[in-house]
């Protein structure tokens, strides 16, 4: 079955740095979009970043921009996220999600489970 | 401020229906196919909708999904008290190049 799990996370301060991990299985990783999205607690989803199946398309939100690169690995089945620069704005859960298409729709079929990202002096 | 724009919150009975709506503009909704996602408590979200209207396996078909111009709208049939949850909608935006989603719908579940 696939599965998703992030890891990484923790307590940084602000100005800080921290990379996350996302190990998938169960599915063919190499196919497949990857993408970044986090959630502030008690508040909405956001969408921050995905990268193409061989890493040659890369989008992020504004919010991140020039702050976070997304980055994979196909041999190990991994996904990245360095995270520089970071500030109270940026403490919130983040997910890792599959990014599926079907007929030109895309939609995120596949999350972990979160990992929390906490900046605080 | 989301980019799409669901109301904060909506309730009925059990064994009810209720309706939840998303809407945006020809940069998002208009242009693009819209997901629906379902976030039990404490849980990540979970696919609920995809492609406006279609269910992955596993979803029940008292889960609906629609769209018109730039909007689109969830139904939920039947009512359970598991069914309560927050709800988001979400599609890509041509102008931003980004995902979008809605804020959120808390459903509950009297």
């Amino acid at each position: 079955q696939v599965q998703l799990v992030e890891s990484g996370g923790g307590l940084v301060k602000p100005g800080g740095s921290l990379r996350l991990s996302c190990a998938a299985s169960g599915f063919s990783f190499s196919d497949y979009y990857m993408s970044w999205i986090r959630q502030v607690p008690g508040k909405g989803l956001e969408w921050i970043s995905y990268m193409s199946s061989s890493g040659g398309a890369i989008y992020y939100a504004d919010s991140v921009k020039g702050r976070f690169t997304i980055s994979r690995d196909n041999a190990k089945n991994s996904l990245y996220l360095q995270m520089n620069s970071l500030g109270a704005e940026d403490t919130a859960l983040y997910y890792c999600a599959r990014r599926s298409w079907e007929s030109s729709g895309y939609y995120f079929d596949y999350w972990g489970q979160g990992i929390l990202v906490t900046v605080s002096p | 401020q989301s980019v799409l724009t669901q109301p904060p919150s909506v309730s009925a009975a059990p064994g009810q229906k209720v309706t939840i709506s998303c809407s945006g503009s020809n940069s998002n909704i208009g242009n693009n196919y819209v997901s629906w996602y379902q976030q039990l408590p404490g849980t990540a979200p979970k696919l609920l909708i995809y492609n406006n209207d279609k269910r992955p396996s596993g979803i029940p078909d008292r889960f609906s999904g629609s769209k018109s111009g730039t909007s689109a709208t969830l139904g939920i049939t039947g009512l359970q008290t598991g069914d309560e949850a927050d709800y988001y909608c979400g599609t890509w935006d041509g102008s931003l190049k980004s995902v979008v989603f809605g804020g959120g719908t808390k459903l509950t579940v009297l």
